[in-house]
């Protein structure tokens, strides 16, 4: 069954820089579009990032534009998220997320010093 | 950016009843591009519905969507106490992919 695991989260202070992965299996990761999700703390879902299968197109939400790298290796099954220069407000549970309505279980970046 | 705005943004209903939830798009969404889906604490999202009327895997028939154009509904047609738990629409027909605010369904 399709499966997504998410890994790299931790504490960071801000203007430090994480990377983000996620593990993906169950399907064939190089057919699909994937994307990064992220939910602050008692908030609501906001669509972070999306990379097509080839990896040939790329889009960010304003709100990261310029600080994160979406990237994918799909001879790993593996996708990818590198954060820089993070802010107190970019603190949030980051979920994978594969069409179908597949998550991961999230991993949970705080920013703070 | 579509906009998607959900009302209500609390409701509360006992087991049994009826529930409505509403989202509003500030444009036109394509029906195949509306997706519901319930986060209950701790848990990631799992989806409802997708393609505005098409009920996911293992869904039961209780939870149904309906709407087209700017205004989608899912409905809950008899509340089972599972059912409480926050309740989010996406579109994924235009990029960047958005969703509304929640609505939380809560027990009276």
């Amino acid at each position: 069954q399709v499966q997504l695991v998410e890994s790299g989260g931790g504490l960071v202070k801000p203007g430090g820089s994480l990377r983000l992965s996620c593990a993906a299996s169950g399907f064939t990761f190089s057919d699909y579009y994937m994307s990064w999700i992220r939910q602050a703390p008692g908030k609501g879902l906001e669509w972070v990032s999306y990379i097509t299968n080839s990896g040939s197109t790329i889009y960010y939400a304003d709100s990261v534009k310029g600080r994160f790298t979406i990237s994918r290796d799909n001879a790993k099954n593996s996708l990818y998220l590198q954060m820089n220069s993070l802010r107190a407000e970019d603190t949030a549970v980051y979920y994978c997320a594969v069409p179908g309505g597949y998550w991961g279980q999230g991993t949970l970046v705080t920013v703070s010093s | 950016e579509i906009v998607l705005t959900q009302s209500p943004g609390t409701l509360s209903l006992s087991p049994g009843e009826r529930a409505t939830l509403s989202c509003r798009a500030s444009q036109s969404v394509s029906s195949n591009s509306l997706a519901w889906y319930q986060q209950k604490p701790g848990q990631a999202p799992r989806l409802l519905i997708y393609g505005t009327s098409s009920r996911a895997t293992g869904i039961p028939d209780r939870f149904s969507g309906s709407g087209s154009g700017t205004d989608f509904t899912l409905t809950i047609s008899r509340l089972e106490p599972e059912d409480f738990a926050v309740y989010y629409c996406q579109q994924c027909g235009r990029l960047p992919y958005t969703f509304g605010q929640g609505t939380k369904l809560e027990i009276k």
